[in-house]
């Protein structure tokens, strides 16, 4: 059974872009949710997305934005880019969100200079 | 509001010790809680899970997790370790209230040495 995949692996920004990451889930899980990782604030919920729906959303700014396609393949956007936008970012995939906890994916590593 | 606090950033330990991650957790519901693991560039693991029923949870690779409801703790222990389990642990909970979004704690990163 194959894992929760992001791509890429690690990307290089420069202020002021924007980004895409992609994650595709673990086949016949609905749910996928977004996290970001630093070094000061740890790991953060950015939001989940189940049945192409956002159905929970963390504390970020609207720069942070995702989306779930039918297939259940989920990206995710950050547009004007700042430094501190640079985190692992890692996607998670469940059956339903709820009690049968998470898997994750190897993250994203966006480095924005 | 739901926290999650673990108690021990970084934590020494010889291989073939036994060990304890502390983690404790405040929330007004019922909880569901997780270890997880992460080894250097990778994303996290899931180690064990409480859900409900019996407060002792066994997971994967020797670790184990008590829930104690009552000191609303979920420490993590393994009898003994072995220098591949050196990495970060993260512990986390989710509720309802959070919409059952994963509420991570700081971290603790164990390291074993021969």
């Amino acid at each position: 059974k194959a894992g929760v995949t992001q791509t890429p692996r690690y990307l290089i920004k420069t202020r002021g872009q924007q980004v895409t990451l992609s994650c595709s889930p673990i086949s016949g899980h609905r749910s996928v949710s977004w996290y970001q990782q630093t070094p000061g604030q740890g790991l953060q919920f950015l939001f989940e997305y189940f049945s192409e729906t956002q159905r929970n959303k963390g504390n970020f700014p609207g720069r942070f934005s995702g989306r779930q396609f039918s297939n259940s393949r989920s990206e995710m956007n950050v547009s004007t880019l700042e430094l501190g936008d640079s985190a692992l970012y890692l996607c998670a995939s469940s059956f339903d969100g709820q009690s049968n906890g998470y898997t994750f994916g190897s993250g994203t590593r966006l480095t924005v200079v | 509001a739901q926290s999650v606090t673990q108690l021990d950033s970084q934590v020494p330990v010889f291989e073939e010790a036994p060990v304890e991650l502390r983690c404790n957790y405040s929330s007004s519901v019922s909880v569901y809680l997780f270890w997880y693991v992460q080894y250097p560039n990778q994303g996290l693991q899931l180690l064990l899970k409480y859900l409900s029923g019996s407060t002792l949870v066994k997971g994967i690779n020797g670790f184990e997790a008590e829930f104690n409801k009552s000191q609303t703790s979920f420490h993590l222990r393994k009898p003994s370790v072995h220098i591949s389990d050196t990495a970060e642990y993260f512990c986390a909970v989710s509720d309802i209230n959070s919409g059952y979004a994963l509420n991570f704690g700081k971290g603790t990163s164990l390291l074993v040495t021969p």
